[in-house]
């Protein structure tokens, strides 16, 4: 079994639609959680981080994170063409340094107009 | 202000063969990871170097080693190319080792034949 798990998709939806990634994980030991957005033919681009259960805002995207359920799903609101890309999960663990992340397999969203 | 940097961009080697990567960090940070990044899954982290040593090991093999110049720049080496190490390698920078948000840059693609 994996560490992190992230559902690949793909995903496709309307302009204008919100949408909903998530990622499972089975170590309690990871304490920080990230989301990154990589576009084709570019390096990981962070999105949103969080160290603490609880949402996360940050203009049109929400992250949330559910430590009980190991659980961490990002919401993007009135999607846009140019949200089109790979969006990863990441996570830390606690007691070393933030260099060392866990990606999940990554989703591809594709938002048509 | 100049982010990660990485050179070259396109890599083709023959298996048995050794390559080296190199890898510019932003501007201000000092710490530097190695990541690599199969087709279709996430990135997988390989090693972090901080204050020119290498500082925390992902699971990957002794083929695979690195350095870190007094500048903060870095190398990523492989050794008896396999196959199987066709992939995007990633560098990431960060400022020392703790929370500090990952910086990636675009990666260098190796194709082993």
């Amino acid at each position: 079994q994996k560490e992190v798990e992230q559902d690949p998709g793909p995903l496709s939806v309307p302009e204008g639609a919100i949408v909903s990634l998530n990622c499972t994980y089975s170590n309690s030991a990871f304490q920080y959680f990230m989301w990154y957005r990589q576009y084709s033919r570019k390096g990981p681009e962070l999105l949103m981080y969080t160290y603490s259960s609880g949402n996360k805002e940050d203009g049109r995207f929400t992250a949330q994170v559910d430590k009980s359920s190991k659980y961490i799903s990002l919401f993007i609101r009135d999607s846009q063409p140019s949200d089109s890309a790979t969006y990863l999960c990441a996570m830390g663990r606690s007691g070393t340094s933030y260099g060392k992340l866990t990606f999940g397999q990554g989703t591809i969203l594709t938002v048509h107009p | 202000d100049a982010g990660v940097t990485q050179s070259p961009t396109h890599l083709i080697k023959t298996r048995g063969q050794q390559v080296t990567l190199r890898c510019s960090p932003k501007s201000g940070h000092d710490t530097v990871s190695w990541y690599q990044q199969a087709l279709g899954q996430g990135p997988q982290f390989i090693f972090q170097y901080y204050e020119e040593e290498e500082r925390q090991r992902g699971n990957f093999p002794d083929r695979f080693s690195g350095h870190q110049f007094p500048n903060y720049s870095s190398e990523l080496n492989v050794n008896a190319l396999l196959l199987g190490d066709s992939a995007l390698y990633l560098c990431a920078s960060s400022f020392g080792t703790g929370v500090s948000p990952l910086h990636f840059g675009n990666g260098t693609r190796l194709t082993v034949t």
